[in-house]
């Protein structure tokens, strides 16, 4: 059963925010949310994680909802290096910091 | 820099044939995984390891073995190469300890192994 659920792709313009939607619905109180990208022919990059509160960073926001069962990560202004395929994880830290991918969400942004 | 390393980008097996793929990190991880990532399944876990010569099945194992000598080599052996298991493979580490910073609990990746068995 997977842990995360994404939409499988989305669309943005170049230089407007985007915002990835991820539900994580089983979610227990250790798990990390952590968020991956994937540029073509390259493995998967860290981008963000958080556990309770919100995060930002050079990259990217990760808000997270009040009852944690579902996150957003922000680009605040895509650009088209930012076209990848996103993931969305959980980090189950009672499985030894087991990741649990979801599907990914690829994110084409128009120029 | 940070690294996990695959030995090779792209590799063509011929069905039968007994297929190593190498795996080695330079960050002193104690963990060590091998994915497997096809379209519109997304990255689906076949091997993990904890410790050197320690290994767990991940949710695919069928068709691999994997193995631990060295704690910074992770080799996925694939005993009779199959057309099903033409894939993108990919291997990453991790530490012990939940920080969640790449080189630290956070996963690096390696940029993955492009097989394809005819």
């Amino acid at each position: 059963d997977a842990k995360t659920t994404q939409p499988n792709s989305m669309e943005s313009n170049e230089e407007e925010p985007v915002h990835l939607p991820c539900n994580h619905s089983t979610i227990s109180g250790t798990d990390y949310i952590h968020w991956y990208r994937q540029l073509p022919s390259q493995g998967p990059e860290y981008v963000i994680h958080g556990l309770t509160s919100n995060v930002n960073n050079r990259m990217a926001s990760l808000a997270i909802a009040e009852d944690r069962k579902s996150s957003t990560l922000i680009l605040h202004r895509a650009t088209l290096r930012d076209a990848a395929v996103y993931y969305c994880i959980l980090r189950v830290v009672n499985t030894g910091n087991q990741f649990y991918f979801g599907t990914g969400t690829s994110l084409t942004v128009i120029p | 820099d940070v690294k996990v390393t695959q030995s090779s980008r792209y590799l063509v097996k011929r069905t039968g044939e007994k297929v190593f793929l190498e795996c080695v990190q330079d960050m002193d991880h104690e963990n060590m995984f091998w994915y497997r990532q096809d379209p519109g399944l997304g990255l689906r876990l076949i091997y993990f390891s904890y410790d050197v010569k320690m290994k767990e099945k991940g949710d695919i194992p069928e068709g691999y073995s994997v193995s631990r000598e060295k704690k910074e080599r992770f080799s996925l052996i694939l005993e009779s190469a199959s057309t099903n298991q033409t894939s993108m493979y990919l291997c990453a580490s991790s530490s012990r300890q939940g920080q969640g910073i790449p080189g630290r609990s956070g996963y690096t990746f390696g940029s993955g192994t492009r097989l394809t068995v005819v």
